[in-house]
Protein backbone atom coordinates (compact mmCIF):
# COMPACT_ATOMS: atom_id res chain seq x y z
CA UNK A 1 0.00 0.00 0.00
CA UNK A 2 0.78 3.38 -0.74
CA UNK A 3 1.96 5.48 2.41
CA UNK A 4 4.02 8.93 2.85
CA UNK A 5 5.51 9.33 6.10
CA UNK A 6 6.89 12.60 7.78
CA UNK A 7 8.90 11.80 10.75
CA UNK A 8 9.13 15.13 12.14
CA UNK A 9 5.43 16.76 13.53
CA UNK A 10 7.89 19.82 14.50
CA UNK A 11 11.00 21.32 13.27
CA UNK A 12 12.05 24.69 14.67
CA UNK A 13 15.13 26.81 13.16
CA UNK A 14 16.63 30.22 12.98
CA UNK A 15 15.91 32.73 10.54
CA UNK A 16 18.77 32.41 8.10
CA UNK A 17 19.39 28.83 8.63
CA UNK A 18 18.83 26.01 6.00
CA UNK A 19 15.87 23.87 6.29
CA UNK A 20 14.64 20.39 5.12
CA UNK A 21 11.68 18.75 5.51
CA UNK A 22 12.04 15.12 4.88
CA UNK A 23 9.24 13.12 3.31
CA UNK A 24 8.92 9.30 2.30
CA UNK A 25 7.48 7.24 0.91
CA UNK A 26 6.25 3.83 0.15
CA UNK A 27 4.85 3.12 -3.66
CA UNK A 28 6.10 0.42 -5.88
CA UNK A 29 5.42 2.40 -9.39
CA UNK A 30 6.26 5.94 -10.24
CA UNK A 31 5.05 8.33 -8.16
CA UNK A 32 3.89 12.03 -8.49
CA UNK A 33 5.14 13.59 -5.50
CA UNK A 34 3.64 16.92 -4.31
CA UNK A 35 4.38 19.43 -0.90
CA UNK A 36 1.13 21.48 0.10
CA UNK A 37 1.92 24.22 2.84
CA UNK A 38 -0.62 25.73 5.06
CA UNK A 39 -0.40 29.22 6.72
CA UNK A 40 -1.80 30.44 9.68
CA UNK A 41 -5.19 30.89 9.36
CA UNK A 42 -5.21 30.67 5.54
CA UNK A 43 -6.44 27.86 3.45
CA UNK A 44 -4.11 24.53 2.32
CA UNK A 45 -2.55 25.49 -1.19
CA UNK A 46 -0.36 23.89 -3.56
CA UNK A 47 3.62 24.66 -2.96
CA UNK A 48 5.20 22.21 -5.34
CA UNK A 49 5.18 18.95 -7.37
CA UNK A 50 8.14 17.38 -8.35
CA UNK A 51 7.76 16.80 -12.41
CA UNK A 52 7.45 20.69 -12.29
CA UNK A 53 11.07 21.20 -10.86
CA UNK A 54 10.72 24.66 -10.13
CA UNK A 55 11.63 26.47 -7.08
CA UNK A 56 8.76 28.01 -5.25
CA UNK A 57 9.70 30.95 -2.53
CA UNK A 58 12.99 29.50 -2.68
CA UNK A 59 12.03 25.74 -2.10
CA UNK A 60 12.94 23.04 -4.34
CA UNK A 61 12.24 19.36 -3.81
CA UNK A 62 13.87 16.46 -5.89
CA UNK A 63 12.42 13.53 -5.98
CA UNK A 64 14.75 10.46 -5.11
CA UNK A 65 13.91 7.00 -6.20
CA UNK A 66 16.49 5.35 -4.60
CA UNK A 67 15.91 6.78 -1.21
CA UNK A 68 12.39 6.92 -1.80
CA UNK A 69 12.35 10.30 -0.56
CA UNK A 70 11.16 13.55 -1.87
CA UNK A 71 12.31 16.17 0.80
CA UNK A 72 11.72 19.74 1.12
CA UNK A 73 14.65 22.41 1.27
CA UNK A 74 15.22 26.03 1.55
CA UNK A 75 18.82 27.48 1.98
CA UNK A 76 17.72 30.24 4.05
CA UNK A 77 14.66 29.68 5.65
CA UNK A 78 12.10 33.20 6.76
CA UNK A 79 9.80 33.66 9.56
CA UNK A 80 7.12 34.11 6.69
CA UNK A 81 8.28 30.52 6.36
CA UNK A 82 6.69 29.49 9.10
CA UNK A 83 3.94 27.08 8.49
CA UNK A 84 2.24 23.49 8.33
CA UNK A 85 3.83 21.09 5.37
CA UNK A 86 2.30 18.16 3.65
CA UNK A 87 3.64 15.94 1.73
CA UNK A 88 1.05 14.05 -0.46
CA UNK A 89 1.88 11.05 -3.21
CA UNK A 90 -0.03 10.28 -6.14
CA UNK A 91 -0.42 7.21 -8.46
CA UNK A 92 1.72 7.58 -11.18
CA UNK A 93 -1.39 7.40 -14.57
CA UNK A 94 -4.62 9.09 -14.56
CA UNK A 95 -5.81 12.45 -13.40
CA UNK A 96 -8.38 10.40 -10.88
CA UNK A 97 -5.88 8.76 -8.64
CA UNK A 98 -6.70 10.38 -5.14
CA UNK A 99 -3.67 11.65 -2.98
CA UNK A 100 -1.70 9.97 -0.01
CA UNK A 101 -1.16 12.62 2.35
CA UNK A 102 1.69 12.71 5.15
CA UNK A 103 0.59 13.57 8.91
CA UNK A 104 2.31 17.03 8.37
CA UNK A 105 4.94 18.77 9.69
CA UNK A 106 4.73 22.36 11.57
CA UNK A 107 7.66 24.67 10.52
CA UNK A 108 8.67 27.03 13.48
CA UNK A 109 11.04 29.93 11.69
CA UNK A 110 12.16 31.57 14.71
CA UNK A 111 13.92 35.62 14.46
CA UNK B 1 -8.87 35.52 -8.00
CA UNK B 2 -11.26 32.57 -8.11
CA UNK B 3 -11.18 30.34 -4.49
CA UNK B 4 -13.56 27.68 -3.71
CA UNK B 5 -16.25 28.83 -1.45
CA UNK B 6 -17.13 26.65 1.41
CA UNK B 7 -20.29 26.99 3.91
CA UNK B 8 -20.11 27.06 6.81
CA UNK B 9 -17.07 28.30 8.40
CA UNK B 10 -18.06 26.76 11.38
CA UNK B 11 -20.74 24.46 12.77
CA UNK B 12 -21.53 22.86 15.89
CA UNK B 13 -24.33 20.19 16.49
CA UNK B 14 -25.84 17.98 19.02
CA UNK B 15 -24.68 13.91 18.24
CA UNK B 16 -27.19 12.21 16.05
CA UNK B 17 -28.48 15.01 14.34
CA UNK B 18 -27.98 15.73 10.56
CA UNK B 19 -25.70 18.32 9.35
CA UNK B 20 -24.73 19.51 5.73
CA UNK B 21 -21.90 21.39 4.48
CA UNK B 22 -21.82 23.32 1.08
CA UNK B 23 -18.78 23.74 -1.40
CA UNK B 24 -18.69 25.56 -4.43
CA UNK B 25 -15.66 24.79 -6.44
CA UNK B 26 -13.66 26.99 -8.78
CA UNK B 27 -15.96 27.77 -12.41
CA UNK B 28 -14.64 25.33 -14.73
CA UNK B 29 -12.99 23.04 -12.41
CA UNK B 30 -14.55 19.63 -13.27
CA UNK B 31 -13.13 17.64 -10.02
CA UNK B 32 -14.34 18.40 -6.77
CA UNK B 33 -12.69 16.27 -3.39
CA UNK B 34 -13.98 16.22 -0.16
CA UNK B 35 -11.62 15.37 2.38
CA UNK B 36 -11.88 15.30 6.10
CA UNK B 37 -9.05 16.27 8.58
CA UNK B 38 -8.88 15.40 12.53
CA UNK B 39 -6.50 18.24 14.32
CA UNK B 40 -2.66 16.60 13.67
CA UNK B 41 -3.13 14.67 10.86
CA UNK B 42 -3.30 14.98 7.13
CA UNK B 43 -6.23 15.03 5.35
CA UNK B 44 -8.23 12.18 4.54
CA UNK B 45 -10.19 11.91 0.82
CA UNK B 46 -14.17 11.27 1.81
CA UNK B 47 -15.07 11.40 -1.69
CA UNK B 48 -13.98 12.50 -5.30
CA UNK B 49 -16.09 13.82 -7.98
CA UNK B 50 -15.86 14.30 -11.95
CA UNK B 51 -18.39 16.55 -12.64
CA UNK B 52 -21.34 15.09 -11.23
CA UNK B 53 -20.25 11.37 -11.23
CA UNK B 54 -18.65 9.79 -7.82
CA UNK B 55 -15.11 8.39 -8.92
CA UNK B 56 -13.52 7.63 -5.50
CA UNK B 57 -16.17 6.90 -2.13
CA UNK B 58 -13.99 3.87 -0.73
CA UNK B 59 -13.41 5.89 2.56
CA UNK B 60 -16.70 7.41 2.91
CA UNK B 61 -18.64 5.72 5.73
CA UNK B 62 -22.28 5.47 3.73
CA UNK B 63 -23.84 4.26 6.36
CA UNK B 64 -24.03 7.98 7.82
CA UNK B 65 -22.24 10.63 5.22
CA UNK B 66 -23.69 11.39 1.84
CA UNK B 67 -22.23 13.48 -0.43
CA UNK B 68 -23.69 14.39 -3.87
CA UNK B 69 -23.31 17.03 -6.91
CA UNK B 70 -26.20 16.69 -9.21
CA UNK B 71 -25.39 19.50 -11.92
CA UNK B 72 -21.42 19.01 -11.59
CA UNK B 73 -20.37 21.74 -10.37
CA UNK B 74 -21.45 22.85 -6.25
CA UNK B 75 -21.44 19.75 -3.94
CA UNK B 76 -23.17 18.58 -0.72
CA UNK B 77 -22.01 16.80 1.81
CA UNK B 78 -23.90 15.53 4.70
CA UNK B 79 -23.88 13.52 7.75
CA UNK B 80 -26.43 12.10 9.68
CA UNK B 81 -26.94 11.27 12.61
CA UNK B 82 -23.52 13.08 13.76
CA UNK B 83 -21.09 11.28 16.52
CA UNK B 84 -18.82 12.68 18.79
CA UNK B 85 -16.01 11.31 16.48
CA UNK B 86 -17.24 13.14 13.39
CA UNK B 87 -15.50 16.66 14.81
CA UNK B 88 -12.99 17.81 12.39
CA UNK B 89 -12.50 19.85 9.86
CA UNK B 90 -13.68 19.37 6.63
CA UNK B 91 -11.73 20.55 3.61
CA UNK B 92 -13.47 21.29 -0.30
CA UNK B 93 -10.66 21.29 -3.57
CA UNK B 94 -11.10 21.61 -6.93
CA UNK B 95 -9.26 20.92 -9.70
CA UNK B 96 -8.31 20.34 -13.55
CA UNK B 97 -6.16 17.94 -14.84
CA UNK B 98 -5.78 16.10 -12.40
CA UNK B 99 -3.89 18.84 -9.95
CA UNK B 100 -5.72 19.34 -6.98
CA UNK B 101 -4.14 23.16 -6.06
CA UNK B 102 -7.66 25.05 -5.01
CA UNK B 103 -8.60 23.86 -1.38
CA UNK B 104 -11.63 26.03 0.62
CA UNK B 105 -11.17 27.31 3.76
CA UNK B 106 -12.60 24.43 5.59
CA UNK B 107 -15.76 23.75 8.02
CA UNK B 108 -14.72 23.28 11.18
CA UNK B 109 -17.16 20.63 12.29
CA UNK B 110 -18.12 20.39 16.39
CA UNK B 111 -20.46 17.22 17.50
CA UNK B 112 -21.25 17.95 21.27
Amino acid sequence: AQRVTQPEKLLSVFKGAPVELKCNYSYSGSPELFWYVQYSRQRLQLLLRHISRESIKGFTADLNKGETSFHLKKPFAQEEDSAMYYCALREGAGNNRKLIWGLGTSLAVNP
Amino acid sequence: EAEVAQSPRYKITEKSQAVAFWCDPISGHATLYWYRQILGQGPELLVQFQDESVVDDSQLPKDRFSAERLKGVDSTLKIQPAELGDSAMYLCASGSGGLQAFFGQGTRLTVV
